[in-house]
């Protein structure tokens, strides 16, 4: 079974800033993904970037990047520049057996 | 690419009634299929998930249940709802191994 922690339940940054959540996860699994969702107030689940456990290079999509730590067990996001529209919830996931594992997430408010 | 489409956007049930959520695919074939919960301000919690058409794995013992009757159609059902079966319904569909892809939920309100 997998389990994710985000130890941060909220956060507020200011505009511009670049900006760090944590996510530390335990699996049994050799081969796994990991996922960073964000969810607005609307309530979809907006895909931001991905990890496999495989991988050397750390993931960038834009202005996101993931900060994959293997042996820790880390896979912390970093948001740069951030902007007003990045205020959401912020999900960590693990893939593993088929089923995508969520942590509780982190709500994110960007200060102007 | 694939499209996931919930319906309906918000439903107010009382308690005691039934439930049926649907949940269809489009743009690909033999999708894994999910079914997660979300409560107020918290986390996804994985109910259901299937893997082909009627083969369904529950994750958590609850009041509801989950079925595939075709390939691309999956629905999650209640006999009787509780209170506690409130919260924000999300379906989700994978093909590829990072192809991870999310309707747009149902909030579900027991009243």
């Amino acid at each position: 079974a997998q389990k994710i922690t985000q130890t941060q339940p909220g956060m507020f940054v200011q505009e511009k800033e670049a900006v760090t959540l944590d996510c530390t996860y335990d699996t049994s699994d050799q081969s796994y993904g990991l996922f960073w969702y964000k969810q607005p107030s609307s309530g979809e689940m907006i895909f931001l970037i991905y990890q496999g456990s495989y991988d050397e290079q750390n993931a960038t999509e834009g202005r996101y990047s993931l900060n994959f730590q293997k042996a820790r067990k880390s896979a912390n996001l970093v948001i740069s520049a951030s902007q007003l529209g990045d205020s959401a919830m912020y999900f960590c996931a693990v893939l593993g057996n088929e089923k995508l594992t969520f942590g509780t997430g982190t709500r994110l408010t960007i200060i102007p | 690419s694939q499209t996931i489409h919930q319906w309906p956007a918000t439903l107010v049930q009382p308690v005691g009634s039934p439930l049926s959520l649907e949940c269809t695919v489009e743009g690909t074939s033999n999708p894994n299929l999910y079914w997660y919960r979300q409560a107020a301000g918290r986390g996804l919690q994985l109910l259901f998930y299937s893997v082909g058409i009627g083969q369904i794995s529950s994750e958590v013992p609850q009041n509801l249940s989950a079925s595939r009757p075709q390939d691309r159609q999956f629905i999650l059902s209640s006999k009787k709802l509780l209170l506690s079966d409130s919260g924000f319904y999300l379906c989700a569909g994978r093909v590829r191994y990072y192809g991870y892809t999310f309707g747009s939920g149902t909030r579900l309100t027991v009243v």
